[in-house]
């Protein structure tokens, strides 16, 4: 099953801060981002996996919580080339406990940051 | 530099054709795939590869097949163009590790009339 983004969509300001969370009804392997600009492929910004917390590059970060299967994207002071939109992609846990390959989208989170 | 190619970038076709979309990496990634992008449903797995002669079907693969003969190359068909195949298709690859990212070509906007 896909994993469950929220919100569907983020309007901010230039220096304001967002979360998009990612949620997942199975035990999680580990959860990549990716931003998509329009018209373009996505981009991938990081990878959180089980077990571990990776920070992102320029002000995004994110979170993991393997308890409750989710993750956590954080934007702080938003530029206006944070627009677009966002994707997790999650890798379950199968019966042997680890995982291979095929990532499983969520619906994406489309984020617009005016001046 | 390694890059992933996809061809071509716009395609028109008619319902019943048979049409192949091409997907060509120079990562020398094993893992490859395919996905197809709607509004309100994200990227959806059609078809997925982790090395030749593998292929695997994902959760929309009805209507599709891929083959996989080298490493470079993963072509998706659709043996009888259907109008609800009109999509965004991205192919990617990766490395076959759990923590390799996906690489995306740029997409290939299929519209079937």
């Amino acid at each position: 099953q896909q994993p469950v983004q929220s919100p569907q969509a983020v309007i901010l300001r230039e220096g304001e801060d967002a979360v998009i969370n990612c949620s997942s009804s199975k035990a999680l392997y580990s959860v990549h981002w990716y931003r998509q600009k329009h018209g373009e492929a996505p981009v991938f910004l990081m990878i959180l996996l089980k077990g571990g917390e990776q920070k992102g590059h320029e002000k995004i970060s994110a979170s993991f919580n393997e308890k409750k299967q989710q993750s956590s994207l954080y934007l702080t002071a938003s530029q206006l080339s944070y627009s677009g939109t966002y994707f997790c992609g999650t890798r379950v846990l199968d019966a042997g406990g680890t995982s291979y390959g095929k990532l499983t989208f969520g619906q994406g989170t489309i984020l617009t940051v005016h001046p | 530099d390694a890059e992933i190619t996809q061809s071509p970038r716009h395609k028109i076709t008619e319902t019943g054709r048979q049409v192949t979309l091409a997907c060509h990496q120079t990562w020398n990634h094993n893992n490859m795939f395919w996905y197809r992008q709607d509004l309100g449903h994200g990227l959806r797995l059609i078809h997925y590869s982790y090395g030749v002669q593998d292929t695997n079907k994902g959760e929309v693969s009805d209507g599709y097949s891929v083959s996989r003969s080298n490493t470079e190359d993963l072509p998706l068909t659709l043996e009888s163009a259907a109008s609800s195949q009109t999509s965004v298709y991205f192919c990617a690859s990766s490395r076959e590790s759990y923590n390799s990212p996906l690489h995306f070509g740029n997409g290939t906007r299929l519209t079937v009339t």
